[in-house]
Parts: structure tokens; sequence; C-alpha cells
């Protein structure tokens, strides 16, 4: 069953805030909002994740809405390396079943 | 990189044939993963382990076989590989006390 609803594709120009959004209405009180990316044939890499507060890392930020029924990865100054697929879970604290879904193909274009 | 190894890289197999796929870490971590990710689908947990011997089945376990008898290494079995088993392997770690789960590069199975 999906949990998220994302976006299949966005485009963004280099240099420009890239902010992909998620929608995640049936959130439990005890479930994280995970972010990952995949590059062209390389294994998902993680960027962020948050409960309910906003979070900031040296990727990207994370803005949780207050309900936590949505929320929005933003990479600051997008490049051309960051050309991927976005991917946006929710999941409990340690479960070990990840659903990723399909998730936002981000080009970045020159 | 999480210090996660895939090995073959690459493999060509026909039909009915067996298939052991190689997952090492150098972390020490003690979770191990193997996602299957198939165009359409994203990724999906084919069985997962919680320790050396502990092993458990994930959403798409059917035709798979696991096994750790090492921390460092997590073997994955296809004992008559079919055409349906073609697609792109994935393991991933997670350290005890962390949430996140770190991916290896990946095997692309072709079964002809």
């Amino acid at each position: 069953d999906a949990k998220t609803t994302q976006p299949p594709s966005m485009d963004c120009a280099e240099g420009r805030a890239a902010n992909l959004p998620c929608n995640h209405s049936t959130i439990s009180g005890n479930e994280y909002v995970y972010w990952y990316r995949q590059i062209h044939s390389q294994g998902p890499q993680y960027i962020i994740h948050g409960l309910k507060n906003n979070e900031t890392n040296e990727m990207a930020s994370l803005i949780i809405t207050e309900d936590r029924k949505s929320s929005t990865l933003i990479l600051p100054h997008a490049t051309l390396r960051d050309t991927a697929v976005y991917y946006c879970i929710v999941s409990q604290t340690g479960a070990n079943n990840l659903f990723f879904g399909t998730g936002t193909r981000l080009t970045v274009i020159p | 990189d999480a210090g996660i190894t895939q090995s073959p890289r690459h493999k060509v197999t026909e039909t009915g044939t067996p298939v052991t796929l190689r997952c090492h870490q150098t972390e020490n971590h003690r979770y191990m993963y193997w996602y299957r990710q198939d165009p359409g689908h994203g990724l999906r947990l084919i069985h997962y382990s919680y320790g050396v011997k502990d092993t458990d089945k994930g959403e798409v376990s059917d035709g798979y076989s696991v096994s750790r008898s090492k921390t460092e290494d997590f073997l994955l079995t296809l004992e008559s590989a079919t055409s349906s088993q073609t697609s792109v392997y994935f393991c991933a770690i997670r350290p005890l006390d962390y949430n996140e789960q770190f991916f290896g590069p990946g095997t692309r199975l072709t079964v002809l």
C-alpha cells in the first residue's frame, strides 16, 4: 500500500532551489518521514529524515507541515549531479521494510 | 560509500539454474537487506537479516532463500532461476541504533 504520494517528475534550473513535495496524509504519530534518492544505475542514497520538526543537513532541508500530512524536500542550489529519482518514505523507527514507491524524477536543467 | 560491495555486478544465466548473489560489508552492522528493483515497482524487500543466522522474509520472498553465516556476508540464492527474477538486486545495511539504510551498488541479473 502506498503511504506517500509524489509527483512523477519535476524540472529545476541549475543553481535554483528544488522543492520536492510529498503527501503522507495517513502518517501515524510514531512514523518518520525519510528521503532517499537514486542516481541512475546506482543504489539509493539516504538524504534526510524527520519526525515533526524541520531538519537540515549538508545535503538538504526537510520541511514538515504542522499536521504532518505533507512535507517538502529542499535542495537549496540544485546542480546537474542532483538529477535523480527522489523517494519519500514514511516508516516507524527501526522498521525493516521501507516502501520506496516510484518517487519523483528530478531533472536539473543547465 | 558505506563499505558495501556486491558480487557479481552483472550476471546472465539460464532458466532453471541456481544463482547466488553476495553482499559483503566492512562496517560490522547488524542489519542487512536484499531488495529487487523492477520498472514501475520501485524497490521491494526480499529478505533481511538481523544477525548471524537470523533472517526473515520480506514482501517478495517467494523463490529466494538467504543465509548469513558471518556478520559481514549476506547471501541471496535463487534455487532455480526464472525469467521473472530478471531484475536489479540491491543489498543494504543498517546500524543497530540508526534508522537509515545504506545501499550497495547493485547486481544486474538477467535470466534467459
